[in-house]
């Protein structure tokens, strides 16, 4: 099992440029998340899913939209990138809230870098 | 309102050594859960130890165990006999309604 991957893992951005971060996970997980991580900020929750075709905003929502069109998948979309974006973007899957302990399994982080 | 507060930026620990990471949190919510994940300098997010808020007894895996006091809301995690490779970054995380909120992180260096 591959678990959860990230693609891609590195990117450089212009400012308003658009890209999109596609997270798998090949373990039937329900949950999805995408996390943000800025020096010294730990990480924060941008936008998650519960379900397939289900998304709802975390607590740094804007400048993103996300689309869970497969369970397996989770795409985290930059419409007009900004310098404010830069950032390692975690991906994170979990089953769900009545199936155990929501142990979250991480990918391995996109390093995105908005000129 | 949901937090999670790490109040240690960095901790020293010789090898070998035992030492505590604290982690005090607030919910409302009875219903919870609480979670380590360590962050060595290679970026991954490793999974440490979980505790319920109904759990009766403290967690431990291995060398990780979580002092678990409820009525202070606290969950600290302690690592028992310090390896250099637990040098990293330790987050901790509270599970209420679907999501995880972390702290803002402790970087430990554990030194020969």
């Amino acid at each position: 099992n591959a678990g959860v991957t990230q693609t891609p893992k590195f990117r450089v951005l212009k400012t308003g440029q658009s890209m999109t971060l596609l997270c798998a996970q090949d373990m039937n997980h329900e949950y999805m998340y995408w996390y943000r991580q800025d020096p010294g900020m730990g990480l924060r929750l941008i936008h998650y899913s519960v379900g397939e075709g289900t998304t709802a905003k975390g607590e740094v929502p804007d400048g993103y939209n996300v689309s869970r069109l497969k369970k397996q998948n989770f795409l985290l979309g930059l419409e007009s990138a900004a310098p404010s974006q830069t950032s390692v973007y975690f991906c994170a899957s979990s089953y769900s809230t009545w199936q155990g302990t929501h142990e979250q399994f991480f990918g391995p982080g996109t390093r995105l870098t908005v000129l | 309102a949901q937090k999670i507060t790490q109040t240690q930026p960095g901790m020293f620990v010789q090898e070998k050594e035992a030492v505590t990471l604290d982690c005090t949190y607030d919910t409302s919510d009875p219903s919870y859960g609480l979670f380590w994940y360590k962050q060595p300098s290679s970026g991954e997010m490793i999974f440490l130890i979980y505790q319920g808020s109904y759990d009766q007894q403290n967690a431990t895996e291995g060398r990780y165990s979580l002092n678990f006091q409820k009525a202070r809301k606290s969950a600290n995690l302690v690592i028992s006999a310090s390896q250099l490779g637990d040098s990293a970054m330790y987050f901790c995380a509270l599970y209420n309604t679907d999501k995880l909120i972390f702290g803002t992180g402790t970087r430990l260096q554990v030194f020969p």
